[in-house]
């Protein structure tokens, strides 16, 4: 089973409108990273949030995490269309004796002009 | 820049052929990665390697093996190709842990016939 799940898992907006996409987790972690992935290509790190921290900023968008409730956010402020994408929340988990990060299925987001 | 590639982008094979997809980082990251992703299922990783010569099993690795014979190379083996194994291949590495951030390869998609 997935440690982090993605919701929504698709998301129309227009440009200009605010996008807010959230993960849910299972188990605890150390650290909680977001990452986008356009259409064919790899996914790029978009930010990382650590179990102490409950919000960061980077440019246009802002993570939350509540690790009393396992879940964190990611909004993306004044949407563009360059901004559609699909966006992955990805955790850590120790199992086997080694640290791995897991990876949800992804929020589908598409920006109109 | 560094950079981390990977090889071919497309590759069409059949059932039972062996077949190697490689990945080259020129970050000098000991930890290297290899996931596959599939509609529905994020990412699931198949191998890692946290420096030369070791090698550990992921989540989905049947079917596929792994050797680290230097820093900068991680190549993936599907042993004996199998239908199931159609998928987007990514390489990744990280400086500073498993559970750190992974710079990613623009990825291989393989068809398995």
């Amino acid at each position: 089973s997935q440690q982090g799940e993605e919701d929504p898992q698709a998301l129309s907006i227009q440009e200009g409108e605010n996008a807010t996409m959230n993960c849910s987790y299972k188990t605890s972690i150390n650290n909680l990273q977001w990452y986008r992935q356009n259409s064919g290509r790899g996914l790029v790190h978009l930010i990382l949030i650590r179990s102490n921290e409950r919000e960061k900023h980077s440019g246009r968008l802002r993570v939350t995490l509540d690790t009393s409730k396992k879940s964190s956010s990611l909004l993306i402020t004044a949407s563009r269309a360059a901004d559609t994408a699909s966006y992955f929340c990805a955790t850590d988990m120790f199992s086997g004796g080694y640290n791995k990060l897991i990876f949800g299925a992804g929020t589908r987001l598409a920006v109109h002009p | 820049d560094a950079e981390i590639t990977q090889s071919p982008r497309h590759k069409i094979t059949e059932t039972g052929r062996q077949v190697t997809l490689a990945c080259h980082q020129t970050w000098n990251h000991n930890n290297m990665f290899w996931y596959r992703q599939d509609l529905g299922h994020g990412l699931r990783l198949i191998h890692y390697s946290y420096g030369v010569h070791d090698t550990n099993k992921g989540e989905v690795s049947d079917g596929y093996s792994v050797s680290r014979s230097n820093t900068e190379d991680l190549p993936l083996t599907l042993e004996s190709a199998a239908s199931s194994q159609t998928s987007v291949y990514f390489c990744a590495s990280s400086e500073q842990g498993a559970n750190e951030k992974l710079f990613f390869g623009s990825g291989t998609q393989l068809s398995v016939l």
